[in-house]
Parts: C-alpha cells; structure tokens; sequence
C-alpha cells in the first residue's frame, strides 16, 4: 500500500546552519510532491512542491529535491532561523489527487 | 485567499454520542479530506471526497463516516465516539492535484 516516511523524527540544528529533511515514499505512482511545515497548535502550511516531471526546485531559503530511482524527497532549508522550528511533513499525490503523509520531523533550532 | 474553516477548536464528547466535525471551504476545490493526527504517527486520511456525494475510505476509516452534500462542505461523523478517538482532527482542501489548504484543527476530547 500506500506510505510516506520521514527517516528522522528529530532534527537538531544550530541557527544560521542549513537543514535537511529527508522523505521516502512507496508508491511509484504518485507524481506530485509537496512539504509542509507544522507550526504547534496550527494546521500545516504548504513550504514548497514538486512535480514528478522534475528533480530539484527552488523556492525562498528552501529548496526540494527528488530522486525517482530511490524513490527520496529532501528538503532543504538554508541558514535556519529560530522561526523554522516547526514539525515538518512530506506528502504524495498521485492523479486522483489524494493526499498520503509522512510522519513528521520535528525541526528544533538552537540558538 | 483560501479559508478551510472547521466548526470547532475544541470539543469534549462522552462515549457512545454521535459526534458531527464539521469543514467549510470557500475556494470551490473538488477535493476534500478529513485526517486525524496524533503523536509519531503524522497525518493519517480517514477519508477523502473528490466531489460532491463522492468518497474514498482512507487509510483509517473504521468507526467513522462522511457526508458531502454540498461542494463546499465536508462532514466527519463519528457513529458512536470512543476514548480511541480522542485527537486533533484536520479537514483540507485541494483543487485536482495540487497543493491542500488546512483548517485549523479540531482537538476533540472523548471521555
């Protein structure tokens, strides 16, 4: 079936370093790829997304990368900022426009 | 902008009651989705709806129920509410395959 896993649920980074979050997905029908970032006591809001048709795209401080041969996404955030600590979650889509994700990683940002 | 509004923020409900979580979204999306999010175990879809009086079981749908009778709006119904499903609960939408937009959230107590 379907699944969406994160490879860490805990991610530690220093302030001004980058971060990267990494995704495995299961499902070699899903062609669309999105990141949301889960800030506490809020529902989650689109980072960035990413079209099977691509293997990298870019976005403000964020970039995406996909590989389909090993079927990975990663998301990285360039000189993180206190304001990144959040929980953040992959997803996948495939054309029926269903929405599986991941199970988070949590982002701590030290100052 | 977008608004996936939920009816309540908190909720507390005995076992045994019928319980309704309701979803309203103003942005005309085809897609809706109620998911239920708990800790270490992400977002889970209880149940999708792709158009109205149209659903799709999710990943974890047992013990629940939807109703779409109008485009806009998505209803979770649980039949009889136990302890077990005590959680936040998240309604979204999404138009084809693109990105969903969150509510806020319900976080629903069963006692």
């Amino acid at each position: 079936g379907e699944s969406v896993g994160l490879h860490l649920p805990t991610l530690s980074v220093q302030e001004g370093d980058n971060s990267i979050i990494n995704c495995a997905y299961s499902n070699s029908a899903s062609d669309y790829f999105i990141w949301y970032k889960q800030e506490s006591g809020k529902g989650p809001q689109f980072i960035i997304d990413i079209r099977s048709n691509m293997d990298k795209r870019q976005g403000q401080r964020v970039t995406v990368l996909l590989n389909k041969t090993v079927k990975h996404l990663s998301l990285q955030i360039a000189a993180t900022q206190p304001g990144d600590s959040a929980v953040y979650f992959c997803a996948e889509s495939s054309n029926t426009g269903k929405l599986i994700f991941g199970q988070g990683t949590t982002l701590q940002v030290k100052p | 902008d977008v608004k996936v509004t939920q009816s309540s923020r908190y909720l507390v409900k005995r076992t045994g009651e019928k319980v309704f979580l309701e979803c309203v979204q103003d942005m005309d999306h085809e897609n809706m989705f109620w998911y239920r999010q708990d800790p270490g175990l992400g977002l889970r879809l209880i149940y999708f709806s792709y158009d109205v009086k149209m659903k799709e079981k999710g990943d974890i749908p047992e013990g629940y129920s939807v109703s779409r009778e109008k485009k806009e709006r998505f209803s979770l119904i649980l039949e009889s509410a136990s302890t077990n499903q005590t959680s936040m609960y998240l309604c979204a939408s999404s138009m084809d395959t693109t990105e969903a937009f969150f509510g806020q959230g319900t976080r629903l107590t069963v006692v």
